[in-house]
């Protein structure tokens, strides 16, 4: 079945610490993968996402790429600010499954001055 | 960009009320929604999925008679909480997508207090 496990938190970095989130999948077709964003209070955005192995998704800083041989789709940034603490979740969706999504736990980042 | 609004974002209701949320597609028709419930610092869970025009979906464990699920329209969904009680506290979010291959645009919740 599908199913996405993603690095267990919290994290907490300094301010322009390196952040790396790790996410692996598993999958029965071709998912399309995607980075989620939860502020506290708020639902959750659309960060990045690669629809297919090799892609790299890349916003406001932050980069994963498609990973098929490790099936994995890590998120990282180079230089984390303050405003980027937050919940960060994994997902995945596969077409085969009409389109279900399928989210990790979710991994809380605080980023302290 | 896509747009998702829910509605009222907050709600403090009494055990025994119900309570009415909305989700509404703003620039965009949404054939399916979604509605998740999410419990403090855990991930989202799956609660139904809503098809126009059509009865819901629900997973497995979800009181179908307890969360009424609405698709009026291709920009509305609605789920009712009936007989509130208190573990029913939670926040609800729900998400739709334009077409089937595109990322999920979520509303931004509504945090349920029932007393």
């Amino acid at each position: 079945g599908n199913s996405v496990t993603q690095m267990e938190g919290p994290v907490t970095l300094s301010e322009e610490a390196f952040l790396t989130i790790n996410c692996t999948y598993t999958a029965t077709g071709y998912p399309s993968l995607f980075w989620y964003v939860q502020y506290p209070g708020e639902g959750l955005q659309l960060l990045l996402k690669a629809t297919k192995a090799d892609d790299k998704g890349s916003n406001k800083g932050f980069e994963a790429t498609y990973r098929k041989e490790t099936t994995s789709f890590h998120l990282e940034k180079g230089s984390v600010q303050v405003s980027d603490s937050a919940v960060y979740f994994c997902a995945l969706s596969d077409q085969g499954t009409g389109n279900q999504f399928y989210f990790g736990t979710g991994t809380s980042l605080t980023v302290i001055p | 960009g896509a747009v998702v609004s829910q509605h009222p974002s907050w709600v403090i209701c009494k055990s025994g009320t119900s309570v009415k949320i909305e989700c509404r597609s703003l620039d965009f028709q949404a054939t399916t929604m979604f509605w998740y419930r999410q419990f403090p610092k855990q991930s989202l869970m799956l609660m139904a999925t809503s098809n126009e025009g059509s009865k819901a979906t629900y997973e497995q464990g979800v009181e179908k008679d307890k969360f009424l699920i609405n698709h009026a329209s291709l920009t509305l969904s609605t789920l009712t909480v009936t007989s509130a009680h208190p573990e029913d506290s939670s926040f609800y979010i729900c998400s739709a997508a334009r077409l089937n291959w595109e990322p999920l645009h979520f509303g931004n919740g509504t945090r349920l207090t029932v007393t």
